[in-house]
């Protein structure tokens, strides 16, 4: 089984719904992260949560909001979609070692919005 | 501000060569980097990590180098084969909030 799993894998949507993606893992990790991809421009960090009460804002949070509801389980949600938040989105997690945190990745999330 | 340049965007070799991918940063006052493997419709993969105090990492054919006074760092791929075909992405970590700063990333194709 995946260590790190996000639903659902693809998703359509409408401009103005709200959506949530989730993200679970079983490697024990503090630290869990939210990025999304986007064809020439790399992967850009949303948010980051170090801890369960630890929530803090990437380079491109706008648009966005988390819920980090246990250790295990990171959601990221857009309260009203539009077009440009079409991307692959991906979880990642990492332990809480100080100057050491391989980063592993979930599968991606496609979201198209329309 | 970090960034990251992945050079080249694409390469197209044949099975067998040797090849080196190429990544440079700005910042030297990083904790690490991270080299990824992007296979299409699929997540990333970690590959090597490199701490700031490493020269370099070898897994199998792959072997990764860090020079971080020059900003940066190479993946050699020894003996290519198709099954490595896909993108790689290398991503460096440092400051406050450790977290990643990521290349646009390799297109690599090995042609059988």
């Amino acid at each position: 089984d995946a260590d790190v799993t996000q639903t659902p894998r693809n998703r359509i949507t409408k401009t103005g719904k709200r959506i949530m993606l989730e993200c679970s893992q079983t490697k024990g990790h503090d630290r869990m992260y939210w990025y999304r991809q986007d064809p020439g421009l790399g992967l850009r960090l949303i948010y980051y949560s170090f801890d369960v009460k630890d929530i803090n804002k990437g380079e491109i949070s706008d648009g966005y909001s988390v819920s980090r509801q246990a250790q295990a389980k990171f959601s990221l949600s857009l309260e009203s979609a539009i077009p440009n938040q079409t991307a692959l989105y991906f979880c990642a997690t990492s332990q809480g070692l100080a100057g050491y945190n391989e980063q592993f990745f979930g599968p991606g999330t496609r979201l198209t919005v329309l | 501000k970090q960034e990251v340049t992945q050079i080249p965007a694409a390469l197209s070799v044949p099975e067998g060569e040797n090849l080196v991918l190429n990544c440079s940063f700005t910042d030297s006052a990083i904790y690490n980097l991270q080299w990824f493997r992007q296979d299409p419709g699929k997540g990333l993969t970690s590959l090597l990590l490199i701490q700031s105090s490493q020269r370099e990492q070898t897994s199998g054919r792959l072997n990764a180098s860090l020079d971080k006074s020059s900003g940066r760092s190479t993946l050699y791929i020894a003996a290519s084969q198709p099954g490595d075909s896909a993108t790689y992405l290398c991503a460096v970590q440092g400051g406050a909030t450790n977290k990643l700063i990521f290349g646009t990333g390799t297109l690599l194709a090995v042609q059988p």
